[in-house]
């Protein structure tokens, strides 16, 4: 694998679930993050990890936990989701936070039911 | 808070045609600038960046992109696009004043749409 992986590609749940998202970075990286993509909405950064640790939460509702076990790991569970969270969630990495670009993966496609 | 506008939500343009996608930002001190590319059904690749030096930037697939910090703008431009053009392209920042600073703002996006 190269470049941002992200699994799964599709995932449709119930409000009542509770599901997780994986990405992972092969470029030796040290900052993750994740942003969510809905139709005619900018992108909007939800979380940054660097090294590890969360450095950034943009005012998103808890039920998005974020989880960051070492630097080429970033987990999103979900839970109790309501419909309009039903979007493209794109996970990203960068050499760490102090600039530079970032590189992202090809997206989680979530439709809440 | 940092904001990115891009203005034209589309862009209509024949093949072979010279293109330019408009992009301005908020902030007045130093910040970096992108330009992705979104492909159906992808993630986002960088097509090129604005860090410092040459306001004059070149990126892949033969776009390149002018930084004029009087006017806050970053216009993506191509002499000559193809088919294979379109796609979604979104202007982003990172850095200047205000909240979100280890991330990218990223505007709304234009839709290029090349017509044979």
């Amino acid at each position: 694998e190269t470049g941002v992986t992200q699994t799964p590609r599709h995932l449709v749940m119930g409000m009542t679930n509770k599901k997780s998202l994986k990405c992972e970075q092969h470029l030796g990286h040290n900052a993750m993050y994740w942003y969510k993509q809905s139709a005619k909405k900018p992108l909007e950064l939800m979380f940054v990890y660097n090294f590890k640790e969360q450095t950034e939460n943009n005012s998103v509702p808890s039920r998005f936990s974020p989880e960051c076990p070492n630097s080429s790991h970033l987990f999103l569970h979900l839970h109790t989701l309501q419909p309009e969270d039903s979007a493209l969630y794109l996970c990203a990495s960068s050499q760490d936070i102090s600039g530079g670009e970032q590189f992202f993966g090809p997206g989680t496609r979530l439709t809440v039911l | 808070a940092q904001s990115v506008t891009q203005l034209d939500s589309q862009v209509p343009v024949f093949e072979e045609a010279p293109v330019e996608l408009r992009c301005n930002y908020s902030s007045s001190v130093s910040v970096y600038l992108f330009w992705y590319v979104q492909y159906p059904n992808q993630g986002l690749q960088l097509l090129l960046k604005y860090l410092s030096g040459s306001t004059l930037v070149k990126g892949i697939n033969g776009f390149e992109a002018e930084f004029n910090k009087s006017q806050t703008s970053f216009h993506l431009r191509k002499p000559s696009v193809h088919i294979s053009d379109t796609a979604e392209y979104f202007c982003a920042v990172k850095g200047g004043s205000g909240g979100g600073a280890d991330g990218l703002t990223f505007g709304k996006g234009t839709h290029l749409i090349i017509q044979p």
